[in-house]
């Protein structure tokens, strides 16, 4: 049962380097996020897809980009790292856009801009 | 004022205890409710979805005052496995399914 599989692990970089996480779901879900996590905080939304094909900005966009690859995959970019994006990032999926489904998350990416 | 705030604790609790977590939100608006719980640098899990007529789960209910605008989780006979994160998470209507993460409310279950 795979789930939400998020890669890499773990990563660090350093200031102004560029990198992009990756995620891909199996329960043929419709709609996909990234939230980041940072201690004392909630999970904060950065991107999300609706479906296929659509991508929105959430609440902490500046500084990443998103891709809706296909209905599997939703990748995250940073395209000029900074130490304040610090932080875990969940990827997440739901069966549809609904305000009434919950999300099912990956374990996680830790990343660490030095 | 944060949209969802709850107590961070940590609540420390022996097994077999009767613990309670309250959360509060700020939109009125709010549609759906959940308690998702989330182990030390793991990823949040679902718990239990929160009805307007209460509901419960084994050993977990759960209570909505829309009114009050408050959530609670009521746990009984504490097992050790219990401990961990207890995050609320309010929905918004609208668009796409905006969930509204508190920061959550630790919970740990000693012998």
């Amino acid at each position: 049962n795979a789930g939400v599989t998020q890669t890499p692990k773990f990563q660090v970089l350093k200031t102004g380097q560029s990198m992009t996480l990756q995620c891909a779901q199996d329960m043929n879900h419709n709609s996909m996020y990234w939230y980041r996590q940072d201690p004392g905080m909630g999970l904060r939304l950065i991107y999300y897809s609706a479906s296929e094909g659509t991508t929105d900005k959430g609440e902490v966009p500046n500084g990443y980009n998103v891709s809706r690859l296909n209905k599997r995959e939703f990748s995250l970019r940073l395209e000029s790292a900074a130490p304040s994006q610090t932080s875990v990032y969940f990827c997440a999926s739901s069966a549809t856009p609904g305000y009434n489904q919950p999300q099912h998350f990956g374990d996680g990416t830790r990343l660490s801009i030095l | 004022r944060k949209e969802v705030e709850q107590d961070p604790g940590p609540f420390n609790v022996p097994e077999g205890a009767t613990v309670a977590f309250n959360c509060t939100y700020s939109n009125s608006a709010s549609q759906s409710f959940f308690w998702y719980r989330q182990d030390c640098r793991k990823e949040p899990k679902l718990l239990m979805s929160v009805y307007s007529s209460g509901n419960e789960d084994g050993r977990f209910t759960a209570q909505l005052n829309r009114a009050s605008q408050y959530i609670s989780l009521l746990i009984r006979d504490s097992k050790l496995s219990d401990s961990a994160t207890y995050l609320c998470v309010v929905s918004l209507s609208g668009g796409y399914n905006k969930l509204i993460f508190g920061a959550g409310t630790r919970l740990a279950v000693h012998p």
